[in-house]
């Protein structure tokens, strides 16, 4: 079965490490996102990518970097970690306009 | 002010209830409607989808959507204790967008339902 996959499930990292954060798709799907989901803000956009080659940054981007050299990964990076970025980080992906977007399990980022 | 408002709850209903979750949203242009379940440290699903005003009923639940008024509903008959989740609004991309892909979602309220 098709399927989104996100790793590592956990992360522990030190304030001002880089931390990259992986998001696979099996559905063949154009648009990927990536989201994080905090206490009283739900989710909010990091980054979305209609395709390979193409990023665009989203409502929360400052600190955070993708790129889309293939269709099925969008890797998340964060370049210098700040505990403000401890979080719950989603991968979404979707086909077309307005078609369903499926998500991750989901990623605990940890930044002490 | 936000595109998507929703109440975060939590809501604490009985087993059996009927659970009204609701949403408004900002942007008249938007036509495409969603609601998403995400259960505890899960990624959200999706529940429900409807297109431009009405009801679109799927087994114990309904999504509903005024535009008139910019405000979308999600009704839950006879409630389980499995439905216990929060439950995510989400509206599409303005038609007059250019193909923005992008579903912004509401906060998310938080259900209990309890035996």
């Amino acid at each position: 079965d098709a399927e989104i996959t996100q790793s590592p499930r956990h992360k522990i990292t030190e304030t001002g490490r880089q931390v990259t954060l992986a998001c696979h798709q099996t559905w063949n799907h154009n648009n990927m996102f990536w989201y994080r989901q905090d206490l009283g803000h739900g989710l909010r956009l990091i980054h979305y990518s209609y395709g390979v080659q193409d990023t665009n940054k989203g409502e929360v981007s400052d600190g955070y970097s993708v790129s889309r050299s293939n269709t099925e990964d969008l890797p998340l990076t964060l370049e210098s970690a700040a505990s403000s970025q401890t979080s719950v980080y989603f991968c979404a992906s979707s086909e077309g306009l307005n078609t369903e977007a499926f998500f991750g399990q989901g990623t605990r980022l940890t930044v002490v | 002010q936000k595109e998507v408002e929703q109440d975060p709850g939590p809501l604490s209903v009985p087993e059996g209830a009927i659970v009204s979750l609701n949403c408004t949203y900002s942007n008249s242009a938007f036509q495409y409607f969603m609601w998403y379940r995400q259960y505890s440290r899960k990624g959200p699903e999706l529940l429900m989808y409807t297109y431009s005003s009405g009801n679109k009923e799927d087994g114990r639940f309904t999504a509903q959507v005024d535009k008139s008024s910019k405000y979308i509903s999600l009704f839950i008959r006879d409630s389980q204790p499995s439905d216990s989740a929060t439950y995510l609004c989400a509206v599409g991309p303005p038609t007059a967008s250019g193909g923005s892909y992008i579903p912004t979602f509401g906060r998310g309220t938080s259900l209990i339902v309890h035996p």
